[in-house]
């Protein structure tokens, strides 16, 4: 079985802080990472996605990648309440090309 | 553009109903997705498309769900018969390529009594 791990959180965070989501995958083989952000009752709307080891940044965000640990991260520098939602993390299956999605990682900023 | 189009919104139905949830691809895009969304299980694939072709269905829970694209841009995903377990957000996405991003509908939210 394929899997996707997420802390489900929720992630609270100050407005102005740093957030930093986490994510493993067992797939060693995958090649394509993906954020997607989900507000509650909304459908899932992509962040950004990463394909090679290192950083990547649009923005506040910054997708990390550490393909040797099979962990990838997204940074969100100063949090907005705005911010406030499921944060999905997505690996493209090296088999069948499907995304599998973790659980998700619920984060709140305080105002 | 549209977007991905979904509907029914929302659904309530009793249990050994026939569900029948749309989806409506974005013009261009040739690889289409239906997942499932709960607070147990959160996404799982169901099932993906290309080309109108069935490539991987290895996540249709039972012979009770079934998934068709009669034509490059709309698919349907049939539960028959409905069972509360059932109950889901159901989303649809697509991609213009299996490769690529998906973007998602506004999904159909099955409620089974």
């Amino acid at each position: 079985q394929k899997e996707v791990e997420q802390n489900s959180g929720p992630l609270s965070v100050p407005e102005g802080a740093i957030a930093s989501l986490n994510c493993t995958y067992s797939d060693r083989g995958s090649q394509s990472f993906f954020w997607y952000r989900q507000y509650s009752g909304k459908s899932p709307e992509l962040i950004m996605f990463i394909y090679s080891n290192g950083d990547k940044e649009d923005g506040r965000f910054t997708a990390q990648l550490n393909k040797a640990s099979q962990y990838v991260s997204l940074l969100i520098r100063d949090s907005q309440p705005s911010d406030s939602a499921t944060y999905l993390c997505a690996v493209r299956d090296t088999g069948f090309q499907k995304l599998v999605f973790g659980t998700g990682t619920r984060l709140l900023v305080s105002p | 553009d549209a977007g991905v189009i979904q509907s029914p919104r929302h659904e309530v139905t009793e249990m050994g109903q026939e569900v029948t949830l749309r989806c409506k691809l974005i013009s261009g895009h040739n690889s289409l997705f239906w997942y499932r969304q709960t607070m147990m299980r959160g996404l799982e694939l169901l099932i993906y498309f290309n080309n109108n072709v069935p490539i991987d269905d290895s996540g249709m829970p039972e012979d009770r769900f079934s998934a068709k694209m009669p034509n490059a841009s709309f698919s349907t995903l049939k539960i028959q018969p409905s069972e509360p377990r059932d109950s889901a957000v159901y989303f649809c996405a697509s991609s213009a390529g299996q490769g690529n991003v998906l973007t998602f509908g506004a999904g159909s939210r099955l409620t089974v009594l």
